[in-house]
């Protein structure tokens, strides 16, 4: 595909209950990034990943959260036990890379996002 | 730890006029700051990157300035059109292998 896709595009969910959203980068991307936004708010920085490892996990909310990232494409984002305060717009973000001397190395291009609500 | 800071209030403006948009940050410099613009219901576009030691970058009617004393970026575009009306996020990258930091953004609208 041209661009990154996410899916389910909305899901709905129950207090307590597991969720997996799901990001298919650009074919080439080295690094994946995942964000979170609630309404009205930034973007909030939750995990990224170079290749299939993940060198910075400190923006995971708690440890109800975590995301793999196989194959050096696509990834998962699992929520255990999801609660009220999960709910927002998760979004996916790729890039060449990082660091390097073209714009283009570390523009992030973004999916079109995840929106869970968990009632 | 780093902070962003982007006007939270939105940014009205007349059609044909320039639109500034500020974008400061806390302690260190960055390698450089990214700008996004974001429509509702949909996940950030990149405009503009400007590193460390460039002033100044253009395109098209877009400008971003790049200021590491006053630990601030600003962002114009010239010549607003409503089509231009959107949600303008900056992000702050340290270089390396570090994470992007993203302002909270500001609203920009533009009166035709």
């Amino acid at each position: 595909g041209a661009g990154v896709s996410q899916s389910p595009s909305n899901k709905v969910t129950e207090k307590g209950k597991d969720v997996e959203l799901r990001c298919d980068p650009i074919s080439g991307h080295t690094a994946l990034y995942w964000y979170r936004q609630s309404l009205g708010q930034g973007l909030e920085f939750l995990i990224y990943f170079q290749g299939n490892s993940a060198p910075d996990k400190s923006g995971l909310p708690s440890d109800r959260f975590s995301a793999e990232r196989t194959g050096g494409s696509v990834s998962t984002l699992t929520i255990q036990r999801t609660q009220q305060e999960d709910s927002a717009v998760y979004l996916c973000a790729s890039s060449l890379g990082w660091g390097g001397t073209s714009d283009l190395t570390d523009t992030q291009y973004f999916g079109p996002g995840t929106r869970l609500t968990v009632l | 730890s780093q902070k962003i800071e982007q006007n939270s209030e939105a940014l009205n403006i007349q059609e044909g006029k320039t639109a500034t948009l500020t974008c400061n940050y806390t302690n260190y410099s960055p390698a450089y700051l990214q700008w996004y613009r974001q429509d509702p219901g949909r996940g950030p576009v990149f405009l503009l990157l400007i590193r460390e030691n460039e002033k100044e970058k253009r395109k098209e009617r877009l400008k971003v300035t790049f200021d590491t004393t006053l630990k601030q970026s600003l962002f114009h575009i010239t010549a607003s059109q409503p089509a231009d009306s959107a949600t303008y996020l900056c992000a702050f990258h340290s270089g390396g292998y570090q994470k992007v930091t993203f302002g909270t953004g500001t609203k920009l609208q533009v009166i035709p």
